[in-house]
């Protein structure tokens, strides 16, 4: 119940395309799901979070979508970019993310140009 | 602010050595969080504490691995002995801990490697 699936493992695209990221989980006590994106020889480091009172959340480029009856969420990045090539976490949490993180596997995404 | 500074960034050691890797949070925050990451366990969470108390430590593998916060600006995390099993990157994350805050902010983390 602790855990979130995150899928694919790895996600190749090109320059100026959409790039999906989706995550899944059990526990209907998660409240806070953000995620993360960590560049080679970084921490990982906030990108965008989710509450589930709302369905879709959208900073830039980047948008999470929200289901929460099927307990999922997505990360799409539009107009995906070279320099969009990292690895990205999806994570959930209790409290409003102040207790701990679990996080998904990670998905490497690159990004063509 | 300087963020969440670990130190040493890389360290390798012998089997059987005692390690200690350093952080320091984010001055003003209240929770710190240890975690691993290797390619085939991803991110897992060690220990955390909150206001400098240890609430959650069951992610520490074993009785190797013992992990301390004195005061608000500095925790260790101890490998003793050490085990080529132990080689992965070791990430320190700190938070305000309150609902509402924005997420963590991780150190750039402490590359172990123990032959």
């Amino acid at each position: 119940q602790q855990q979130v699936k995150q899928s694919p493992q790895s996600l190749i695209v090109q320059k100026g395309g959409i790039s999906i990221i989706n995550c899944a989980y059990e526990n209907t006590a998660f409240d806070y799901f953000p995620w993360y994106q960590q560049f080679p020889g970084k921490g990982p480091a906030l990108l965008i979070a989710i509450r589930p009172d709302v369905s879709e959340k959208k900073e830039g480029r980047f948008t999470i979508s929200f289901n929460k009856s099927a307990k999922q969420f997505s990360l799409h990045i539009m107009d995906s970019q070279p320099g969009d090539s990292a690895t990205y976490f999806c994570a959930a949490s209790y409290r409003g993310g102040s207790e701990k993180l679990v996080f998904g596997k990670g998905t490497k995404l690159t990004v063509n140009p | 602010d300087a963020g969440v500074i670990q130190s040493p960034r890389h360290e390798v050691t012998e089997m059987g050595q005692e390690v200690t890797l350093r952080c320091k949070p984010i001055s003003g925050h209240n929770s710190l969080f240890w975690y691993r990451q290797t390619m085939m366990r991803g991110l897992e969470l060690l220990i955390y504490f909150n206001n400098n108390v240890p609430i959650d430590d069951s992610g520490m593998p074993e009785d190797r691995f013992s992990a301390k916060m004195p005061n608000a600006s500095f925790s260790t995390l101890k490998i003793q002995p050490s085990e080529p099993r132990d080689s992965a990157v070791y990430f320190c994350a700190s938070s305000f801990g309150l609902e509402g805050s924005y997420g963590y902010t991780f150190g750039s983390g402490t590359r172990l490697t123990v032959v």
